[in-house]
């Protein structure tokens, strides 16, 4: 089926390590979108990339880096995990005037 | 910058009960709107949009019409069921790219 698709589910991290979070599109849209959504604040846009290599800040970038590796794909890392990134990690992506279509998220644990 | 408030949860109903949810928006110019819908474990999926003054977005039985005197765009259903409890996310887009949420609002139908 179309959609957007995230990999990994769920994670669990100590502090301080790295880990990257991939999306991938199969719908040939052209923006994508990283955010997270926690409790009583909605989802907050961390980065997002209008184009094929483009990419730009969102309300809450700090602490993360995003790469647009090709049209489908646009992965989210996190060089230095920290408690405060305990979240769930959404992904999007649109085409023109659209409507987002979201991934299933990310369940990330930070100890 | 653009934001929007919606009513706070959680709210708890009773099968065949009116449901409402109230969302008001700031925004600069003319914003499309969105409800989107949140069913446990998932990822976001549009329920209804309106792009512009006076539009009625339906779907599923929910409504919600785009108010520009008021910068409101309700979301109403005038029998819910069990199927529809989740967490109901007012959005808006001023631009082409980016959507600004609402916190999210928690519905739960009880039988």
């Amino acid at each position: 089926n179309a959609g957007v698709t995230q990999t990994p589910k769920f994670q669990v991290l100590k502090t301080g390590q790295s880990m990257t979070l991939q999306c991938a599109q199969d719908m040939n849209h052209n923006s994508m979108y990283w955010y997270r959504q926690d409790p009583g604040m909605g989802l907050r846009l961390i980065y997002y990339s209008a184009s094929e290599g483009t990419t730009d800040k969102g309300e809450v970038p700090n602490g993360y880096n995003v790469s647009r590796l090709n049209k489908r794909e646009f992965s989210l890392r996190l060089e230095s995990a920290a408690p405060s990134q305990t979240s769930v990690y959404f992904c999007a992506s649109r085409d023109s005037a659209a409507p987002q279509h979201f991934g299933d998220g990310t369940r990330l644990s930070i100890l | 910058g653009d934001s929007v408030t919606q009513m706070e949860g959680p709210v708890t109903l009773s099968e065949e009960a009116f449901l409402t949810i109230n969302c008001t928006y700031t925004a600069t110019g003319y914003p499309s709107l969105f409800w989107y819908v949140q069913y446990p474990g998932e990822g976001l999926q549009l329920l209804l949009k309106a792009t512009k003054a006076d539009d009625k977005g339906s779907n599923k039985g929910f409504e919600a019409t785009y108010r520009k005197e008021t910068t409101s765009f309700h979301l109403e259903k005038g029998s819910v069921q069990v199927s529809d409890s989740a967490v109901y996310f007012c959005a808006l887009s001023a631009n082409d790219y980016k959507l600004s949420f609402g916190a999210g609002t928690t519905v739960t139908v009880r039988a």
